[in-house]
């Protein structure tokens, strides 16, 4: 079974650009979650989707984004790009009642 | 405020001995618990879990214990292998929100040959 999927791997960006983040899940799985990781904060939780809804979102300012479609694949965008924002993002996966996550193997945001 | 503390930044173990990675967490709403293992540039790799009703989970080389009146949870590697080497995350999620997790700021093992 293939796991989470990321793309791109690697992207570079300048202040005030935006940014899209593209994930796939495993198979089978409908909800897709994101994190960002960051040397001085560590993993934070970003957002959740299930069923092309937002189910929840963690503390960050409104240009963070996200979305979900009906195969599940899941992306997020950021607008307005920050020096802080470069990061690792990280998709995670799970099934619908389970309560394992799985991530992707993270794309690298660097903005310059 | 941080909800899931790793106090220990770093943990070095002879190969073949046990490794005891701990995690505690202030929030007595968390009812689920997760280890991650984690390289640079890689995304998480799930190792084990625990619910709250459990006290202790085991799966080949590792064990996870959970003491919920300490508010802790500990994580055993035996034998610990050089391959074991790595940055360990323990990651808490409530039952309303379970894939709303939240992390600590991780341990790096490191496991000497």
């Amino acid at each position: 079974k293939a796991g989470v999927t990321q793309t791109p791997r690697y992207l570079i960006k300048t202040r005030g650009q935006q940014v899209t983040l593209s994930c796939s899940p495993i198979s089978g799985h409908r909800s897709v979650s994101w994190y960002q990781q960051t040397p001085g904060q560590g993993l934070q939780f970003l957002f959740e989707y299930f069923s092309e809804t937002q189910r929840n979102k963690g503390n960050f300012p409104g240009r963070f984004s996200g979305r979900q479609f009906s195969n599940s694949r899941s992306e997020m965008n950021v607008s307005t790009l920050e020096l802080g924002d470069s990061a690792l993002y990280l998709c995670a996966s799970s099934l619908s009642g389970g309560r394992g996550t799985f991530f992707g193997p993270g794309t690298r945001l660097t903005v310059l | 405020d941080q909800q899931v503390k790793q106090n220990s930044p770093s943990l070095s173990v002879q190969e073949g001995r046990i490794s005891i990675l701990n995690c505690d967490y202030t929030n007595s709403m968390f009812d689920y618990f997760l280890w991650y293992k984690k390289y640079p540039a890689e995304g998480p790799t799930f190792l084990i879990s625990i619910s709250s009703i459990k006290d202790k989970n085991e799966d080949g080389r590792f064990t996870v214990f959970l003491n919920k009146s300490a508010k802790h949870l500990s994580l055993h590697i035996v034998p610990s292998q050089p391959g074991d080497s790595a940055v360990y995350f323990c990651a808490a999620s409530l039952s309303g929100s379970a894939r709303q997790l939240t992390f600590g700021s991780g341990t790096q093992l490191t496991v000497l040959p």
